[in-house]
């Protein structure tokens, strides 16, 4: 069954520490972005992609970097987590192309509630 | 740059009724798509409807319908027949018909409750 997936679901770790929040999907989907979301706030785009091997800034400054080295793939780092990092990141992604409706309605994850001590 | 409004933080409807979430954009293209997602407490976002922009006829999904006014830059969604499980944040988004990336703009959300 196509879905995206993100991994851990919950993650509770230390300020100083490096993390890895992890987004898969199985549409073979070409676009592919993490929002931040504070629980029951806006959504804030943090990083996007159109492809393997490109990456883009969104509209809210992170200090959160990306890589897509496979299209499914869409891993999302903090060098070194602080308590100003503790939100919601969601992870979605749509199809490749333009002009067709369904191409561009965004598919989410689940989210990662990311809590820093 | 495109933005959109959704002018009710919170709103509430009694089981079985319908209720009607607003959502006001600003955008200089003709050619765009605009949708509502929905978010549950604690779920996953999903797409609750969506409508091309060069289209006249509003959208519906069942219970879920949309009022497109484009001239005035609305897309208000009305929620016939409510249920408890339409209890949830709801989000209205546009995108750009021209944008490579298709980067989506994202209302601030309106939080709807439902009274049994």
């Amino acid at each position: 069954e196509a879905d995206i997936y993100q991994t851990p679901r919950y993650l509770v770790i230390g300020t100083g520490k490096k993390i890895t929040l992890e987004c898969s999907q199985t549409m073979g989907h070409d676009k592919m972005y993490w929002y931040q979301q504070d629980p029951g706030m806006e959504l804030h785009l943090i990083h996007y992609s159109y492809g393997v091997n490109s990456t883009e800034k969104g509209d809210l400054s992170s200090e959160s970097t990306v890589s897509r080295i496979r299209t499914e793939h869409f891993p999302l780092t903090l060098e070194s987590a602080r308590p100003s990092h503790t939100s919601q990141y969601l992870c979605a992604s749509s199809a490749s192309g333009t002009g067709y409706l369904e191409q561009e309605t965004q598919y989410f994850g689940p989210g990662t509630r990311l809590l820093v001590l | 740059a495109q933005t959109v409004t959704q002018s009710q933080p919170e709103m509430s409807v009694q089981e079985a009724e319908t209720v009607t979430l607003s959502c006001t954009y600003d955008t200089s293209e003709s050619d765009y798509y605009l949708f509502w997602y929905k978010q549950p407490p604690s779920r996953q976002m999903i797409l609750v409807i969506r409508q091309e922009a060069y289209k006249q006829q509003n959208a519906t999904e069942n219970r879920f319908s949309v009022n497109f006014q484009k001239a005035a830059k609305s897309f208000s969604l009305k929620i016939s027949d409510s249920q408890l499980g339409d209890a949830a944040m709801y989000f209205c988004a546009y995108r750009s018909f021209n944008t490579n990336a298709g980067k989506s703009t994202f209302g601030d959300g309106t939080t709807l409750t439902v009274k049994p």
